[in-house]
């Protein structure tokens, strides 16, 4: 079947600038993670989705990091007043369910932010 | 804090050689670890999950063990290939918690013919 996917892959804007980033996540999966991976780095967690609530948005940084997943499906990390700093690739991942066996996380291409 | 460390960055190696990545974490109360593979440019991809009660798993070439009590796993890979050539991260989650992973940097191999 389709694994996760992101879109776009690659997104350049200015600094300032308000972004949106998509990720759809493998079908059934309940649990859906965002991460910000930047070069020479392990993925850093952002944000943590168990249906259509956060249930952890410990990682994102500031007030200018906001993820919704209206629908318990589709996740979208939104980004305003976008600064150089936050260039790096945003990657996505669901998994089946938290806290059971099955518990692997598939990861999606990921979307390279570049803020000029 | 989980903080965890991969050993070594980078590592370049002729065909057919047997590897051993090294993954160590600071907290052993872990409810599972988890090694990806991540192509230039690509998302990563699951090699092996182990459970914190298990002490190995294994997957074709690959072999990944787990010693919670010393903080440590291993991949091992047999008979190294250039396809192998990538970057190899270990992430943990640690239990009783919101089962968020922590990450390394990664070993980034380069399998030459």
């Amino acid at each position: 079947g389709a694994g996760v996917s992101q879109s776009p892959s690659n997104k350049v804007t200015e600094k300032g600038k308000y972004v949106e980033l998509r990720c759809d996540p493998i079908s059934g999966h309940t649990a859906l993670y965002w991460y910000r991976q930047s070069l020479g780095q392990g993925p850093e967690f952002l944000i943590y989705f168990q249906g259509t609530g956060a249930a952890d948005d410990s990682g994102l940084p500031n007030d200018r990091f906001f993820a919704v997943r209206p629908e318990g499906s589709v996740s979208t990390l939104k980004i305003q007043r976008t600064e150089r700093g936050d260039s790096a690739v945003y990657l996505c991942a669901s998994s089946y369910q938290r806290g059971s066996l099955t518990d692997t996380q598939y990861f999606g291409p990921g979307t390279r932010l570049t803020v000029l | 804090k989980q903080e965890v460390t991969q050993i070594p960055a980078a590592l370049s190696v002729p065909e057919g050689e047997n590897l051993v990545l090294n993954c160590s974490f600071t907290d052993s109360a872990i409810y599972n670890l988890q090694w990806f593979r991540q192509d230039p440019g690509k998302g990563l991809t699951s090699l092996l999950l182990i459970q914190s009660s298990q002490r190995e798993q294994t997957s074709g070439r690959l072999n990944a063990s787990l010693d919670k009590s010393s903080g440590r796993s291993t991949l091992y890979i047999a008979a190294s290939q250039p396809g192998d050539s990538a970057t190899y991260l270990c992430a943990v989650r640690l239990a009783g918690g919101s089962y968020i992973p922590t990450f390394g940097r990664g070993t980034s191999l380069i399998v030459h013919p």
